[in-house]
């Protein structure tokens, strides 16, 4: 079955910086890559996703890429602000259908 | 209300009691699914529904029952749980199985004593 590695699992950043957020999957079958962002106490709510047929996408601040030949994909934060600060989830999956996601990473940004 | 709400927000409970986890859509989704979230692990999948039919059970124990009554409404029954069974159960539905987005509730944090 599908396993998705994510790295790191804590970041620290000073605002304004870049964040970088890295994971791998197993099953070169799967097809679609999304991101989730968990702030304290509250729900994950999905911020950008990304299918195999495309290798880049970007909205505002953020931007994920995707190198099917390596199996990964990364999810990029500019100009980090203190809201940023959230786990992130990313997730690989087969046409939408039963999600895998990786462990997390806590991403704090300082002021 | 919209979304998808979850209840109870928290819950204690013995290894013998029997209790009941309670998810609502109010998106019109067709699929619905219990996740558990424990510290530091990733979400697990445990049941997905689809048009009220069971499509995935990721070799959950028996002492987790879910209940799809109609395409709205989600239960998790709960009986002689484990301490190692705490966590925060996250309900979540989507347009489709196959539709990417999953729109999750805010969870039910369960402690098992």
């Amino acid at each position: 079955g599908e396993n998705v590695e994510q790295h790191p699992s804590t970041l620290s950043v000073q605002e304004g910086d870049s964040a970088v957020i890295k994971c791998t999957y197993s099953d070169s079958a799967s097809n679609y890559f999304p991101w989730y962002k968990q702030e304290l106490g509250k729900r994950p709510q999905l911020i950008i996703d990304i299918r195999s047929n495309v290798g880049e996408k970007k909205d505002q601040r953020i931007a994920v890429t995707l190198n099917k030949t390596a199996k990964h994909f990364s999810l990029h934060i500019t100009e980090t602000q203190p809201e940023d600060s959230a786990v992130y989830f990313c997730a690989a999956s087969l046409y939408g259908q039963n999600f895998v996601f990786g462990p997390g990473t806590r991403l704090s940004v300082l002021p | 209300e919209t979304g998808v709400t979850q209840t109870p927000r928290h819950l204690v409970m013995g290894m013998t009691n029997k209790k009941s986890l309670k998810c609502e859509q109010h998106l019109g989704h067709n699929a619905m699914y219990w996740y558990k979230q424990s510290a530091k692990k990733p979400l697990e999948l445990m049941f997905v529904y689809s048009l009220e039919e069971r499509v995935e059970n990721n070799s959950v124990p028996s002492r987790f029952s879910p209940e799809c009554p109609n395409s709205s409404h989600l239960f998790l029954h709960l009986h002689t749980l484990q301490p190692e069974d705490s966590a925060l159960y996250l309900c979540a539905s989507s347009q489709d199985w196959s539709t990417g987005e999953l729109f999750f509730g805010e969870g039910s944090r369960l402690t098992v004593l």
